[in-house]
Order: C-alpha cells, then sequence, then structure tokens
C-alpha cells in the first residue's frame, strides 16, 4: 500500500482545521455519487455518497456538495483529525452500470 | 456490507511468470469485479466477473492476459499472466449488493515484478 498516494495531489491541514476535498467528473449522466477512503496497505473504504436529486447530504462529520450545473463534487471534514489522513477518492456510477468510475484521488495529511 | 478476503495480500514475482489472485466473499453476491491501482494512480476497472459465464472485460484488457474464475456467487480469482514489471500494482476486488449502489472492496493485492 506504500505506493499509494505517492503521485496524487496533497492537501495539508492542521488537526482541528476543516478539510475539503474536491472532485470533478465528466460524465453528464452520472447519478450516484460516492467519496472513498484509502488508507496504505488497504481497500477503499465507503464514505458517504450522495444521489443526483440531492445537492447535499451530510454524515459524521463529514458533507458532500453536488454541483451538478459544472459537474463538481466536494467532500467537507469538520475538525480533522490525524486519522483522517489518507487518499480520498470520488466515484460516480449512472442508471444501468454496475460498476463504479473512480476519479484521480487526493492525498489528504493531516499535521498535528 | 460484505467482508471481503483476498489473497496473497502481497507477493514479489519474476517476469513471465502468472500469479492467481483469490477473492472470497462472506456472503452470496451477484456482482464483483477486479480493479488494477497503479502506483500513484486512481482505481480502473479490469473486469465484471460474472457466475456462470465468461467475465466482461473493460477496454484495455483482454482475456489472455487477465483470464478470472467465478465458480459460484463467493469467490472468484484473477490471474495476471506472462507479467512484466509494467504489471506490479494492486489489485482489487470488489462486490455490489444491488445496481448503482456503493462498492465494498478487499483490502487488495501488492504486486511486484521484478
Amino acid at each position: 500500500g506504500e505506493s499509494v498516494g505517492l503521485h496524487l495531489p496533497t492537501l495539508s491541514v492542521q488537526e482541528g482545521d476543516n478539510s475539503i476535498i474536491n472532485c470533478a467528473y465528466s460524465n453528464s449522466a452520472s447519478d450516484y455519487f460516492i467519496w472513498y477512503k484509502q488508507e496504505s496497505g488497504k481497500g477503499p473504504q465507503f464514505i458517504i455518497d450522495i444521489r443526483s436529486n440531492m445537492d447535499k447530504r451530510q454524515g459524521q462529520r463529514v458533507t458532500v456538495l453536488l454541483n451538478k450545473t459544472v459537474k463538481h463534487l466536494s467532500l467537507q471534514i469538520a475538525a480533522t483529525q490525524p486519522g483522517d489522513s489518507a487518499v480520498y477518492f470520488c466515484a460516480e456510477n449512472f442508471a444501468g452500470r454496475r460498476a463504479l468510475t473512480f476519479g484521480s484521488g487526493t492525498r489528504l495529511q493531516v499535521q498535528p | 456490507s460484505a467482508v471481503i478476503s483476498q489473497k496473497p495480500s502481497r507477493d514479489i514475482c519474476q517476469r513471465g511468470t502468472s500469479l492467481t489472485i483469490q477473492c472470497q466473499v462472506d456472503s452470496q453476491v451477484t456482482m464483483m469485479f477486479w480493479y488494477r491501482q497503479q502506483p500513484g494512480q486512481s482505481l480502473t476497472l479490469i473486469a465484471t466477473a460474472n457466475q456462470g459465464s465468461e467475465a466482461t472485460y473493460e477496454s484495455g484488457f483482454v482475456i489472455d492476459k487477465f483470464p478470472i474464475s467465478r465458480p459460484n456467487l463467493t469467490f472468484s480469482t484473477l490471474t495476471v499472466s506472462n507479467m512484466s514489471p509494467e504489471d506490479s500494482s494492486i489489485y482489487l476486488c470488489s462486490v455490489g449488493i444491488a445496481v448503482g449502489e456503493k462498492l465494498f472492496f478487499g483490502s487488495g493485492t501488492q504486486l511486484s515484478v521484478l
């Protein structure tokens, strides 16, 4: 897992600050979006999802915002903690397709 | 949710050899997929593993290079054949419970080809 995130864009934040990770998608037919967190040596873990009939969804310390007009997705993490350090991927799907298409990913580094 | 076990977790192989990766799920699932994650990259879908029929491959991936088996609803294998250093990647098994929903992932197989 050490090779995950080596060449990805990196967002560095201080512990306790809020983090915003962005993702652009290209398929206007996509109607389901997911954020995954991938820690070193592990597979992606589901964080939160949103369907295209919504523009905002909140979970525990996380919020996903969807702007269909500009095909943009963001993940907001409140009060970022060292355990949030990982690579974050957005993924999309559209009706009838079973597999997900993944975005390029962002590495989040939380400084204590 | 689903618990997915992948074996091996990592391996170092010589070029020209083949490696078979196993994926075991704790429940019966219709949809199983294999993804590749090259160093520093995102996940790319290799193929959909169909139970009882041949796998469906994405553009750029072929059966001769990545043969897949799906003998039942809880198990699949992916073989990386005639390996070269360019095949060094993390290979991930994933499953879906319902169409159009999230996927669950195994921990992956870290493959290094010398």
